[in-house]
C-alpha cells in the first residue's frame, strides 16, 4: 500500500499524559500536513511542511504540540500535558506543490488517529 | 466564523432522489475540491476544479465551479446508499499553502 499511514489509529489516554503520532507521506510527496477534526466539523489546518522544514503553524497550535519531519520523510505530531479538549481526529495529508504545472493543493489523507482524553 | 459555508448541513433521503449540495464563500480560490468522508476514515478526493464555470462529471455526481470562483456545487443523480458520507468542500486561497474546509454536508440515503 503506498497510501498516508498513520498510527495509532486509536489512542486512549489520561488527561496530563503525553501522546505521539506518526505519518508516514506519501514517498513522492514533498509536502504533509497536520489537520484536526472534531464532530460535526471539517478538517482544522495545524501545520504544514515543505520538505524538512515546517513553514506555517496555526494559532489552534499552542506550544503543547510539537510537529517534526526530520529528513523530510515521515511526520510526528506531539501533544504534551494533554487536556480533554484535545479529544479530535487528528488527519494527516501529503501533497506535491504542483501537478500538471497548477497549483492545486489536493490532499491525500491517511485514516486518522483519534484521540480520547479522560 | 467559517471561511466556507456547505448547505445544507445534513440531507436524508431515499435512493433514487437527486440532491444538491453547496459551497460558498466571499473569498476567491484559486482552486476547489470536493472530498467525500466516511465515519472513522479520512476525507477521500473527489474533484478538483480550478477555472471559474469549469463543470466535472464523475460517474452520478456532478462538480460546478462558481464563475468568479467563489462557490461550487455537487449534484449526485440517483443517489445510492453508498453514497451516504460525509461532503466536504475545500479551497486554495492563491498566495497561501493550505486549503481551507466547510463544515461538511452529511448525507444518508436510505434503501
Amino acid at each position: 500500500d503506498t497510501g498516508v499511514s498513520q498510527n495509532p489509529r486509536h489512542k486512549i489516554t489520561k488527561r496530563g499524559q503525553n501522546v505521539t503520532f506518526r505519518c508516514d507521506p506519501i514517498s513522492e510527496h514533498n509536502r504533509l500536513y497536520w489537520y484536526r477534526q472534531t464532530l460535526g466539523q471539517g478538517p482544522e489546518f495545524l501545520t504544514y511542511f515543505q520538505n524538512e522544514a515546517q513553514l506555517e503553524k496555526s494559532r489552534l497550535l499552542s506550544d503543547r504540540f510539537s510537529a517534526e519531519r526530520p529528513k523530510g520523510s515521515f511526520s510526528t505530531l506531539e501533544i504534551q500535558r494533554t487536556e480533554q479538549g484535545d479529544s479530535a481526529m487528528y488527519l494527516c495529508a501529503s501533497s506535491l506543490e504542483w501537478s500538471g504545472g497548477v497549483r492545486t493543493g489536493e490532499l491525500f489523507f491517511g485514516e486518522g488517529s483519534r484521540l480520547t482524553v479522560l | 466564523t467559517q471561511l466556507l459555508e456547505q448547505s445544507p448541513q445534513f440531507l436524508s433521503i431515499q435512493e433514487g432522489e437527486n440532491l444538491t449540495v453547496y459551497c460558498n464563500s466571499s473569498s476567491v480560490f484559486s482552486s476547489l475540491q470536493w472530498y467525500r468522508q466516511e465515519p472513522g476514515e479520512g476525507p477521500v478526493l473527489l474533484v478538483t476544479v480550478v477555472t471559474g464555470g469549469e463543470v466535472k462529471k464523475l460517474k452520478r455526481l456532478t462538480f460546478q465551479f462558481g464563475d468568479a470562483r467563489k462557490d461550487s456545487s455537487l449534484h449526485i443523480t440517483a443517489a445510492q446508499p453508498g453514497d451516504t458520507g460525509l461532503y466536504l468542500c475545500a479551497g486554495l486561497i492563491g498566495g497561501y499553502n493550505k486549503l481551507i474546509f466547510g463544515a461538511g454536508t452529511r448525507l444518508a440515503v436510505h434503501p
